[in-house]
């Protein structure tokens, strides 16, 4: 069974460009959340989608956003890229909806590595 | 606002020995508590899973405990193997409307041969 899938796996952006990160979760899964990981913060959430509708949002700017797909791909756009948004972003996807209690442990990809320059 | 912590940032240990990993969180309304390992520039391997009403969860040389009264996980690996050598993230699944992972800093693991 083939895991979480992310690409692209690296991007180097500079600052001011918009940039579009996929992610394809685990066949059956449901809900997809994306998450930031840097060396300062650590890893934050971003935000949860589930049945093509975002269930929940972290504190993050309006740049960043997503959507999820009736396939349940899903992608996540960061506009006027800063230099702070460089950072490996994970997508995780869990059958059913995160909280729900049944069927709803998160199973990670490998990651998108951006680089803003 | 739930924040978890993991103590020691950082343990070198030789092969074989047995070690244990701290994590704790501020807000006991929780789901669950998941372990995780993390190896250098790649993605997050689910170790264990503990629901909240459950006390301890065991896979292989690993054993997850949680207390969830008193904000506590620990995470005991057995014969340490220098292929354990990661950073291992501790990560709660938060209540209260806005569910999602709340993750510590992780600890990093070195274990030598």
């Amino acid at each position: 069974k083939a895991g979480v899938t992310q690409t692209p796996r690296y991007l180097i952006k500079t600052r001011g460009q918009q940039v579009t990160l996929s992610c394809s979760p685990i066949s059956g899964h449901r809900s997809v959340s994306w998450y930031q990981q840097t060396p300062g913060q650590g890893l934050q959430f971003l935000f949860e989608y589930f049945s093509e509708t975002q269930r929940n949002k972290g504190n993050f700017p309006g740049r960043f956003s997503g959507r999820q797909f009736s396939n349940s791909r899903s992608e996540m756009n960061v506009s006027t890229l800063e230099l702070g948004d460089s950072a490996l972003y994970l997508c995780a996807s869990s059958r059913s909806k995160v909280g729900s209690g049944r069927n709803d442990e998160q199973f990670f990809g490998p990651g998108t590595r951006l680089t803003v320059l | 606002k739930q924040e978890v912590t993991q103590i020691p940032a950082a343990l070198s240990v030789p092969e074989g020995e047995n070690l244990v990993l701290n994590c704790s969180f501020t807000d006991s309304a929780i789901y669950n508590l998941q372990w995780f390992r993390q190896d250098p520039g790649k993605g997050l391997t689910s170790l264990l899973l503990i629901q909240s009403s459950q006390r301890e969860q065991t896979s292989g040389r690993l054993n997850a405990s949680l207390d969830k009264s008193s904000g506590r996980s620990t995470l005991y690996i057995a014969a340490s193997q220098p292929g354990d050598s990661a950073t291992y993230l501790c990560a709660v699944l938060t209540q209260g409307g806005s569910e999602k992972l709340v993750f510590g800093k992780g600890t990093k693991l070195t274990v030598n041969p």
